[in-house]
């Protein structure tokens, strides 16, 4: 089975900081994807990547970064952490042939304070 | 632009009694369907997928979905409802650029 590992599933953090969010898959997926869950609003894209060091942007990047230096792990980061950014993320896998279905992680729930 | 309409944000269903929930989806080609499960501080998971073929297909847990090109929609079905299968649950479609558009989610309540 296919295990997506995201570090923490809990993070406070203060309106400024810089905030990193680790994601490692285990199965040579070579896409990506960071989402954000908000009640009623499904999820909704931040970034993918479809191999090392290549990345596109989603539907809300604004505030985010990411970075792939290895196919096993996708690194969200927000630059300067805000209120807003408080929210539920998920990190997947997929694999890149004939749209494979995603594989997620447990979610990291990140409380901006 | 492509989106996924969930249009019951919230069901209960006796145990035992069976399960509709609706997805209608925007697409201008042939969609790439999923149905997810999310269950309480979980990820989400996989129940089935539609690509082209059969257009009822079956899942996991004894779910099926059936896909209806002409009313864009991809319903998830199940016979008979399980306390277990109390979660939220999400509709997805995915294009040709391994991009996936997710519905807002039902939330599912089993009655005992």
């Amino acid at each position: 089975d296919v295990k997506v590992t995201q570090s923490s599933r809990y993070l406070v953090k203060r309106t400024g900081e810089k905030v990193f969010l680790e994601c490692v898959q285990d199965m040579d997926h070579e896409n990506m994807f960071w989402y954000r869950q908000d009640p009623g609003l499904g999820l909704r894209l931040i970034y993918f990547s479809y191999d090392v060091k290549m990345k596109e942007k989603g539907d809300i990047p604004e505030g985010y970064s990411v970075s792939r230096e290895k196919k096993e792990r996708f690194s969200l980061i927000l630059e300067s952490a805000s209120t807003n950014q408080t929210s539920m993320y998920l990190c997947a896998s997929s694999l890149y042939s004939a749209v494979g279905a995603l594989h997620f992680g447990n979610g990291t729930r990140l409380t901006v304070t | 632009a492509q989106s996924v309409t969930q249009p019951d944000i919230h069901i209960t269903v006796s145990e035992g009694a069976s399960l509709e929930l609706r997805c209608n989806y925007s697409y201008g080609a042939t969609p790439y369907l999923f149905w997810y499960v999310q269950s309480p501080g979980q990820g989400l998971q996989l129940l089935l997928k539609y690509f082209s073929g059969d257009t009822l297909v079956q899942g996991i847990k004894g779910f099926e979905a059936e896909f209806k090109r002409s009313q864009s929609s991809f319903n998830l079905r199940k016979p008979s409802v399980h306390w277990s299968d109390a979660a939220e649950y999400f509709c997805a479609v995915g294009d040709n650029f391994n991009k996936f558009y997710f519905g807002s989610g039902t939330k599912l309540n089993v009655k005992p």
